[in-house]
């Protein structure tokens, strides 16, 4: 168990839809990332919050946001949903930034599958 | 800016047999280097890390891993395969700096065959 907590851990909904998935970091870590990992597209970084604040973005979509909230747990808002979007969606936490702390925990993550 | 490649997508081997992941990084700044697994059905969990001093990491479940900065590579090893090791192996890298992200490699499939 990695004191991540991620949920819901299985979710359908259809094309057009909006989804939030919501992560509760280890306590103490003050980092909380988001990854999205299809078949296709291999294991890919959307975006990292430290202490409520965004610190690093990577390829997420417009049609995705998130927030980090005051007691540190993060949500992830899907909104317009497409069946691309179907995949695994993976928060992870960490004490510091990456350079800070080095490692990584990650939650069991939401499948999310759009029909 | 940093980038990881692992050079193969699957890798099968017999079990009881030694393996090796191959992973290259590229970086204009100094970086640490990581190995994390995913079994099948979980989330990722970290195997190891290379952060600073010897060059020869030690992980859990008897893998270790060897970085050449010549190289610019970040292999990982097991001298004798279990059955239990099959699953996804991913190379991850960030760089000092703290606006740095950790960037992950495509993964590599490690099937184990009986």
């Amino acid at each position: 168990d990695s004191g991540v907590t991620q949920t819901p851990k299985h979710l359908i909904t259809a094309t057009g839809q909006r989804v939030t998935l919501r992560c509760s970091p280890r306590s103490g870590d003050l980092s909380v990332y988001w990854y999205q990992q299809s078949l296709d597209q291999g294991l890919q970084f959307l975006i990292q919050y430290y202490n409520g604040e965004e610190r690093a973005k990577g390829n997420i979509l417009e049609r995705f946001s998130a927030q980090q909230f005051p007691d540190l747990h993060s949500e992830l808002n899907l909104s317009s949903l497409e069946l691309g979007d179907s995949a695994l969606y993976f928060c992870a936490s960490s004490v510091g930034t990456p350079s800070n702390t080095g490692e990584l925990f990650f939650g069991e993550g939401s499948r999310l599958t759009v029909l | 800016a940093q980038s990881v490649t692992q050079l193969d997508s699957q890798v099968p081997v017999f079990e009881e047999a030694p393996v090796e992941l191959r992973c290259n990084y590229s970086s204009s700044v100094s970086v640490y280097l990581f190995w994390y697994v995913q079994y099948p059905n979980q989330g990722l969990q970290l195997l190891l890390k290379y952060l600073s001093g010897s060059t020869l990491v030690k992980g859990i479940n008897g893998f270790e891993a060897e970085f050449n900065k010549s190289q610019t590579s970040f292999h990982l090893r097991k001298p004798s395969v279990h059955i239990s090791d099959t699953a996804e192996y991913f190379c991850a890298v960030v760089g000092y700096s703290s606006a740095s992200k950790i960037i992950f490699g495509s993964g590599t499939r490690l099937s184990i065959r009986p």
